[in-house]
Order: structure tokens, then C-alpha cells, then sequence
């Protein structure tokens, strides 16, 4: 079974643009949840999605956001980019989402705005 | 704000020697869950504790939980250079989102 797939894996982008990144979840997973790892800040909790709703949000900005697709596959969107966006944007899939099930992480998508 | 906060932030050990890391946590949980991260890639489940566990074994992995401390600790018995990577506990306080601490980075010396 394939595992998670990110797209891409790194990206530059400048600041004020926009950025979309993608996540295909393992076969079978309707659980999507997105995280955001920075030195400074370790990983942050930004969304989750659960056939195609979105569930529970952290504590991110609106530029923030994110959408699932009937076939699970998740994308998320940060527009007007900051130096501070600068990360790596890690999504996780699991059957449900339920804290007692493994959650299955991707590469990440590498994100450098400069 | 994180819930979990691993100690030390970094070890260095000998091929061979055992490996301690801990994670204390703020509230209350369901359960805590142990995390590997190779170098700036995707994590790795580990093993998964439930609050009314106290001890829980996998492999050469073994975790304990004390509720009353709010702390866990993950041990690594006889290490290898291949369990070099960054250690995170992921805690679930609300049964919606995992709060994952600052993690502990293990270097494994050949």
C-alpha cells in the first residue's frame, strides 16, 4: 500500500504570493490533518478534514486554509505569504480520526519564502 | 501553546547504550503517543500509550506514563547508529487534534 504523498516537496515562493500544497492520504484513510514544523515553534496543529469537513482548526490566521476532496485527497492554501511561513508543512493521514488510531505522516512540502 | 515539553533537547550517546527521553504535558489526556522524525522528513508512530496504562513495551522501546507527574519517558535499549532522529511525544487532550512537544534530538555515535 502506498503511503502518504506530498506536492510538491519544496517550493520558493515570495513573499505576498500564494501557495497551495498537496496531500494524497493512504488508500482507504478519510482522515486528513495538516502541521506546520518550525524550529522555533516545533509542530503546530493547523486542520483536519474528515470526508471533505473540516473538523477542528489551530490556532492559524485565515490566510490559512484548506479543503478535502470526495476521494480524500486534501489540499491546503496559504495566501499572502510572510517570511514567517517559511516551514515544513507535514500532513498525516488515518483511517478516522480518532487519538487512538496511528496517524500516517508524509515527506512534508518544504516551504521557503523569501 | 505545546502541550508536551521533551528533556533533554539533545542526547548524545554510544552505539550500545541505552537511551532515556521524557515528556512532561500540562492537562489531562487520553493518551500519549511517541514519535520519530528522521532528519527533516515525515514522522514515524512509535508506540502508543493509553492514560490508563502505566507501561507499554515494543521491541526495544519501552514507555512509561505517570498521570499523577503528567510525564512520560521513552527508553531505547541497546541504540544504533539507524535510531539517530529527533523523538516526539504527541499528547491528545481534546480527542480532536494531537499537541506534539519540542522533541528530544538523539544522536547514536557508531
Amino acid at each position: 500500500k502506498a503511503g502518504v504523498t506530498q506536492t510538491p516537496r519544496y517550493l520558493i515562493k515570495t513573499r505576498g504570493q500564494q501557495v497551495t500544497l498537496s496531500c494524497s492520504p493512504i488508500s482507504g484513510h478519510r482522515s486528513v490533518s495538516w502541521y506546520q514544523q518550525t524550529p522555533g515553534q516545533g509542530l503546530q496543529f493547523l486542520f483536519e478534514y474528515f470526508s471533505e469537513t473540516q473538523r477542528n482548526k489551530g490556532n492559524f490566521p485565515g490566510r490559512f486554509s484548506g479543503r478535502q476532496f470526495s476521494n480524500s485527497r486534501s489540499e491546503m492554501n496559504v495566501s499572502t505569504l510572510e517570511l514567517g511561513d517559511s516551514a515544513l508543512y507535514l500532513c498525516a493521514s488515518s483511517l478516522v480520526w480518532d487519538s487512538y488510531n496511528e496517524q500516517f505522516f508524509g515527506p512534508g512540502t518544504r516551504l521557503t519564502v523569501l | 501553546s505545546q502541550q508536551g515539553e521533551e528533556d533533554p533537547q539533545a542526547l548524545s550517546i554510544q552505539e550500545g547504550e541505552n537511551a532515556t527521553m521524557n515528556c512532561s504535558y500540562k492537562t489531562s489526556i487520553n493518551n500519549l503517543q511517541w514519535y520519530r522524525q528522521n532528519s527533516g522528513r515525515g514522522l514515524v508512530h512509535l508506540i502508543l500509550i493509553r492514560s490508563n496504562e502505566r507501561e507499554k513495551h515494543s521491541g526495544r522501546l519501552r514507555v512509561t506514563l505517570d498521570t499523577s507527574k503528567k510525564s512520560s519517558s521513552l527508553l531505547i535499549t541497546a541504540s544504533r547508529a539507524a535510531d539517530t532522529a529527533s523523538y516526539f511525544c504527541a499528547t491528545d487532550r481534546t480527542g480532536n487534534q494531537f499537541y506534539f512537544g519540542t522533541g528530544t534530538s538523539l544522536t547514536v555515535i557508531p
